[in-house]
């Protein structure tokens, strides 16, 4: 069965980065879009962006561009989700969710148990 | 601000019918396929209809996803306990070349 399994909360202090991993099994790895979805205490669903670790490509909210690095490691089937120069409004809890393959690459379904990021002084 | 737009709660009383509403435009849910998810408190969002009104393997029939022009529906038939929680719509958005989501609907069950 898929499974994404993310690592352990984080505690950073404004302007520090923050690096989010997420284990991908079940499946064929580099076959899938991999989504990083932020979620803020209270609030709703905001997308951040997507890799697709077949073609090395990655897309991302413009919102985040210039301060977010999406990584993977095909060889653990691992997806990592580094955010940089950290505000206190970065404070949520980090989903990746896996994306679709093929035609149906906009599909999201399966996601991990999410990592809790809280950012302050 | 979300870009769609979904009504902040709804509720029913066990064994009833309820339809959340979504709301959105023509770069999103016009041209392309509605996902709604559900989100018990405490729990990662879990896909309760993709492709506008399709169901996955597991979710009970009870709910049903349906789209006319830029405002689909998640109905939720035969109404449980167990189905109170958050539900979002979303989208892929082609202006915005992002994914957008709704605002959430509470779902209480009375």
């Amino acid at each position: 069965q898929v499974q994404l399994v993310q690592s352990g909360a984080e505690v950073k202090k404004p302007g520090a980065s923050v690096k989010v991993s997420c284990k991908a099994s079940g499946y064929t790895f580099t076959g899938y879009y991999m989504h990083w979805v932020r979620q803020a205490p209270g609030q709703g669903l905001e997308w951040m962006g997507w890799i697709n670790p077949n073609s090395g490509g990655t897309n991302f909210a413009q919102k985040f561009q210039g301060r977010v690095t999406m990584t993977w490691d095909t060889s653990i089937s691992t997806a990592y989700m580094e955010l940089s120069r950290l505000r206190s409004d970065d404070t949520a809890v980090y989903y990746c969710a896996r994306g679709g393959t093929g035609y149906y690459w906009l599909d999201i379904d399966y996601w991990g148990q999410g990592t809790l990021v809280t950012v302050s002084s | 601000q979300s870009v769609l737009t979904q009504p902040p709660s709804a509720s029913g009383t066990p064994g009833q019918r309820v339809t959340i509403s979504c709301s959105g435009s023509r770069s999103n849910i016009g041209n392309n396929y509605v996902y709604w998810y559900q989100q018990l408190p405490g729990t990662a969002p879990k896909l309760l209809i993709y492709r506008d009104n399709q169901r996955p393997s597991g979710v009970p029939g009870r709910f049903s996803g349906s789209k006319s022009g830029t405002s689909p529906s998640l109905a939720i038939s035969g109404l449980r306990s167990e189905d109170e929680a958050d539900y979002y719509c979303a989208a892929w958005d082609d202006s915005l070349s992002r994914w957008v989501f709704g605002g959430g609907t509470k779902l209480t069950v009375l």
